[in-house]
């Protein structure tokens, strides 16, 4: 089964400031797929951002990018220019194309710091 | 757009009594899913749906039944409450004609359940 661990259970910034948010993955698939989720505390799953296993470009979204290691199962999210907005909790996910499943991590608390 | 519609919001049960989570959408989804958090964890897959008549266990379906009679409607039906089922539960849908990568997975507001 696959695992997604996410190591930082909360973490702050600076608003204008940039973070990096952390994940790496257990699999022995070939075929799968990664996401980024934001929870606001109205618990809305909001998508910021997904990765293709087989594409080598890091997937990049307005203020969010990742950095997709995929030898070292890694998958961190870069949001730059932090905006008070941003403050939520953070989930990565990981998509089987072969189960049809999704896995998420278990949540990084970002706060964002006037 | 209604999207994904969960109700109720909230809901508090009593040790062994039952309840439906409903859950529709309203985009022709044929994929179909009912996921738990509990504080402070990810989502945790419960049951999936591929289309109507068609239900299959996630990674903790104990406690848990499904059916899918229509393509809108997805219920989630707790029997016996326990007090480990409380959480929050989130139903999502997505298209599921075309590669995961180009769909988006549609969330509901989420239903916050506590059995005392």
């Amino acid at each position: 089964a696959q695992t997604v661990t996410q190591s930082q259970p909360e973490m702050s910034v600076q608003e204008a400031e940039t973070v990096t948010l952390s994940c790496t993955y257990d699999t022995s698939e070939s075929d799968y797929y990664l996401f980024w989720y934001k929870q606001p505390p109205s618990r809305q799953m909001i998508l910021v951002i997904r990765q293709e296993a087989y594409k080598q470009q890091n997937a990049t979204e307005n203020r969010f990018s990742v950095n997709f290691q995929k030898a070292a199962k890694s998958f961190s999210l870069k949001i730059s220019d932090s905006q008070l907005g941003d403050a939520a909790m953070y989930f990565c996910a990981y998509y089987s194309g072969s189960a049809r499943q999704l896995t998420f991590g278990s949540g990084t608390q970002l706060t964002v710091l006037p | 757009n209604a999207g994904v519609t969960q109700t109720p919001k909230f809901r508090i049960l009593k040790i062994g009594q039952s309840m439906t989570l409903q859950c529709a959408q309203d985009m022709n989804h044929n994929y179909m899913y009912w996921y738990r958090q509990d504080p402070g964890m990810g989502l945790k897959l419960i049951y999936y749906s591929v289309g109507a008549g068609i239900t299959d266990k996630g990674e903790v379906p104990n406690g848990y039944n499904v059916s899918r009679s229509t393509t809108e409607d997805f219920p989630l039906r707790l029997e016996l409450a326990a007090p480990s089922q409380t959480s929050v539960y989130f139903c999502a849908s997505r298209s599921g004609t075309g590669p995961a990568t180009n769909e988006k997975l549609f969330f509901g507001s989420g239903t916050q359940l506590s059995v005392l």
